[in-house]
């Protein structure tokens, strides 16, 4: 069982509806993190969390820490969210800070 | 620079040759990653620097593997006889550890390494 679990993997709605991407984790963490990848693009930091929730325009991610879990919102999705969303936590670790990522939710919002 | 820095951005090699793949991290940042992402995965971890030494190497899959970081700033991941499996992006990834909190990673734009 990975350590960082996704879901759903893939991910195909219209534009204009609101989307949860969910990630639970199995390990002690001191962060969350989620991830946006553009097809061919590299990977860009949306959030870090340790608690609570935080909100980036039409982005809003949540976390639970003791039930380890995780959600990101999209509301009014746009074509141009179309991407893959990667989830990853840093371990919580007196030893290093190495980050251990989900597979990804791959994204698709249709005009 | 302003952002982790990846070349080449995309490299084509024939079996069996070496291949050398630079990150330049963003200034400051002790901590550097390097992953792997095969195409429908999430990133695989192979090596973390802190500094010029390498913390964990446990993710290196063989003995061709091998990254070097000598003045604690760019790095060097480098893959001797290549295989056609080593085909993959290359991700380096840079951070400023901030022990017991966290702290927010910052991506290259990857090397498109492709064997054929």
């Amino acid at each position: 069982k990975n350590e960082v679990e996704q879901s759903p993997q893939n991910l195909t709605a219209q534009e204009g509806e609101f989307i949860t991407i969910n990630c639970s984790y199995s390990v002690g963490i001191s962060a969350l993190h989620w991830l946006q990848q553009h097809p061919g693009g590299g990977i860009v930091s949306l959030f870090m969390l340790s608690s609570g929730k935080k909100k980036h325009g039409r982005l809003i991610a949540t976390i639970n820490i003791q039930e380890k879990h995780s959600s990101l919102h999209i509301t009014a999705s746009h074509p141009r969210d179309s991407a893959v969303y990667i989830c990853a936590v840093t371990p919580r670790s007196d030893r290093d800070d190495k980050i251990i990522f989900g597979k990804g939710t791959r994204l698709h919002i249709l005009p | 620079g302003a952002g982790v820095s990846q070349t080449p951005s995309n490299k084509v090699t024939e079996k069996g040759k070496y291949v050398e793949l630079r990150c330049d991290p963003i200034s400051g940042h002790t901590a550097l990653y390097w992953y792997r992402q095969s195409l429908g995965q999430g990133p695989e971890f192979l090596i973390y620097f802190q500094g010029t030494g390498a913390a964990d190497d446990s993710g290196l899959p063989n003995d061709r593997f091998f990254a070097v970081r000598p003045e604690g700033s760019v790095s060097t991941l480098k893959i001797q006889r290549t295989e056609r499996g080593d085909s993959a992006v290359y991700l380096c990834a840079s951070s400023f550890p901030d022990s017991g909190s966290g702290n927010t990673i910052y991506f290259g734009e990857g090397s498109w390494l492709t064997v054929v």
